[in-house]
């Protein structure tokens, strides 16, 4: 079994300051995970994903997450937030198993302030 | 490159009424695909997946069915929408064997 818990709902930050956005995973396996992102009535898109190489994961938009097997975690963050990155994030997590189901957490809507 | 199609962009339908919904692929063959809702303010819920045509797996009892007519075509329909059908319906493919999913613009429904 596996599961996915995103710590916060919402996260507020001002333009140019750092973001953290935090996700905790439970797997029976090696997990992959996944940073998805949701702009307003859109698609979700990838932003980046883990499978079991290096445990620092560069994605797009200046997006990075370290997978943390001690902790069970896989935090989000960027340097610098830009308005753009308003959004809602889901945090997801997939079993090393031939399944391919996907299992998301509830999302973080992350608001910028100018 | 790939890309993954849903119509229509927004549909409102009233209680009673049947509802058939759109996805498609193009650039890839033998993709796994998948339905999932969104409903307002919560995470995505897998409805129905597809590892192939005529192949489909359902993950949670619902007025809701899906069919595979074609390798790249994936349609979600109902014969009798209900309230709580209301949602952002997401399709998503995946390559055979693979985790990562990629997903469509999202279809918005609203039951009346």
């Amino acid at each position: 079994a596996q599961s996915v818990t995103q710590l916060d709902s919402h996260v507020s930050v001002s333009e140019g300051t750092p973001v953290l956005l935090r996700c905790n995973y439970s797997s029976s396996y090696s997990p992959s995970l996944f940073w998805y992102v949701q702009h307003p009535n859109k698609g979700l898109q990838l932003l980046l994903k883990y499978t079991s190489a290096a445990t620092l994961v560069k994605g797009i938009n200046g997006f990075e997450a370290e997978f943390k097997k001690s902790e069970t975690s896989f935090h989000l963050t960027k340097p610098s937030a830009h308005m753009s990155d308003a959004a809602e994030y889901f945090c997801v997590v997939s079993a090393h198993f031939g399944n391919e189901k996907l299992t998301f957490g509830t999302g973080t809507r992350l608001t910028i302030i100018p | 490159s790939q890309t993954i199609h849903q119509w229509p962009a927004t549909l409102v339908q009233p209680v009673g009424s049947p509802l058939s919904l759109e996805c498609t692929v193009e650039g890839t063959s033998n993709p796994n695909l998948y339905w999932y809702r969104q409903a307002a303010g919560r995470g995505l819920q897998l409805l129905f997946y597809s590892v192939g045509i005529g192949q489909i797996s359902s993950e949670v009892p619902q007025n809701l069915s899906a069919s595979r007519p074609q390798d790249r075509q994936f349609i979600l329909s109902s014969k009798k929408l209900l309230l709580s059908d209301s949602g952002f319906y997401l399709c998503a493919w995946s390559l055979a064997g693979a985790e990562t999913q990629y997903f469509g613009p999202g279809t918005r429904l609203l039951v009346l």
